[in-house]
């Protein structure tokens, strides 16, 4: 079970980009990596996913190093909207073991 | 449009009684989960089932029943037997583990 570390919270302003990196020195072989977006009262949302290299949506980037220990998610240009607890998963596709979240990267956005 | 449904959204419950979350999907998902959320923590999960008539404990099962008797619905028992059950609960389901999970809008339960 591959365990995650992130910042407890970051702050940021509007416009700006925002990396937030998360530590998962034990990842295995079979592991992806997956990101959420969670705002207050509601259900955390699907945001990327990754195996290796780059990953990029209409949302965010995913950067993966090759040594796949570490991984960065990127947001372009954010808004007070983002305002959000961001978590850092990891997880082999279909492996019934790795379903935990952790505490999260709490991030403000200030105008 | 396809989506997962958690009712009732708030929820209160006398100390001593049972309570059940329901939880239905209709994205064909196989698995469903049931999350706890405390405020400011993260989540941390209750039970899960991958297919109809199975499922597995979390980390945090007891005090907790779920039953998976349809693909579509997972419902989730707080029992007396769940001594700290006021939380937010969060019901999601995916295609398979960690193929990206859908979440439902959550259910706010407070102990009175």
């Amino acid at each position: 079970l591959a365990k995650t570390t992130q910042p407890i919270s970051m702050d940021s302003y509007e416009g700006q980009e925002v990396n937030i990196t998360c530590s998962h020195n034990n990842i295995a072989t079979n592991d992806y990596i997956t990101w959420y977006q969670q705002f207050p009262s509601q259900g955390p949302r699907f945001i990327i996913q990754g195996y290796k290299t780059k990953v990029t949506n209409e949302v965010a980037s995913l950067f993966i190093p090759a040594d796949r220990k570490s991984s960065t998610l990127s947001l372009p240009r954010v808004s007070l909207s983002d305002t959000a607890v961001y978590y850092c998963l990891v997880g082999a596709l279909a492996d019934n073991n790795d379903m935990r979240f952790g505490a999260g990267t709490r991030l403000t956005v200030k105008p | 449009d396809g989506g997962i449904t958690q009712s009732p959204k708030y929820l209160f419950r006398k100390e001593g009684q049972n309570v059940t979350l329901s939880c239905e999907q209709n994205l064909n998902h196989d698995a469903m989960y049931w999350y706890r959320q405390d405020p400011g923590q993260g989540l941390r999960l209750i039970y899960y089932s991958q297919i109809v008539n199975d499922f597995q404990k979390g980390d945090i099962a007891e005090g907790y029943s779920v039953s998976r008797e349809k693909k579509e619905s997972f419902p989730l028992t707080v029992t007396s037997a769940q001594k700290n059950p006021t939380a937010f609960y969060l019901c999601a389901s995916s295609p398979a583990a960690n193929y990206g999970y859908t979440f439902g809008s959550g259910t706010r339960l407070t102990v009175v």
